[in-house]
């Protein structure tokens, strides 16, 4: 009954390949996050959707596309893996878009591009 | 330059010691939020603050948001293993959607 789940935890694979992340929240929230944590534990934002509408595009790669097929789900798709895109990606989930509501995280997903 | 500066980066005590991690920046932000990450496992709240000056306590821990809204504190009183972990801080800034995390503190509580 984990709250937000995301998969898989662990993601090995190729520069040049593409890959996807899937995540999941059962709370009921409205407002869904991509995070990026570099490997000095830096936390930032990437992209959020409210209602499946995109709401926040940070300065992240093309490559990087978020698809939110309805309010529970937000999946993240990477084209062309490079060596850079290697840390651990979190995916949250609010209330609200409010910037003060709780934000609760997934478990992350440790990428690693070789 | 990150606009959320904490400090110190590392710290290993004791069991038993009091310590205080800061949050600062020139910014000011609308609110602020402290969470704690474990190793393998995304970050959790532990308390938000809104108002300039507030104080919050929640059992050892007690947070501070400054009276000008621009920098926070951390302060945990008689140290135990169980608080070790990442702990970040974060801001919400009027007409931005998502929180700006700082650069984090490690802490490490030796038994």
């Amino acid at each position: 009954d984990t709250a937000v789940s995301q998969t898989p935890k662990y993601l090995v694979t190729q520069m040049g390949n593409d890959k996807s992340i899937k995540c999941e929240q059962n709370l009921g929230h409205d407002t869904m996050y991509w995070y990026k944590q570099d490997s000095k534990k830096f936390l930032k934002i990437m992209f959020s959707y409210n209602n499946k509408e995109l709401i926040i595009n940070e300065t992240v790669p093309n490559r990087f596309s978020p698809k939110s097929p309805d309010k529970a789900h937000l999946n993240l798709h990477i084209n062309s893996l490079e060596l850079g895109d290697s840390a651990v990606y979190f995916c949250a989930s609010s209330r609200e878009r409010a910037v003060h509501t709780e934000a609760f995280f997934g478990q992350g997903t440790r990428l690693t591009v070789v | 330059t990150q606009l959320l500066e904490q400090s110190p980066q590392f710290l290993s005590i004791q069991e038993g010691e009091n310590l205080t991690v800061y949050c600062n920046s020139s910014s000011v932000f609308s609110s602020l939020q402290w969470y704690r990450q474990e190793p393998g496992e995304g970050p959790v709240l532990l308390v938000t603050v809104v108002t300039g000056g507030e104080v919050k306590k929640l059992k050892r821990l007690t947070f501070q948001f400054g009276d000008a809204r621009k920098d926070s504190s951390l302060h945990i009183t008689a140290a135990q293993p169980g608080d070790t972990g990442l702990y970040l801080c974060a801001g919400g800034r009027t007409g931005r959607r998502a929180l700006t995390f700082g650069s984090g503190t490690r802490l490490q509580v030796q038994p």
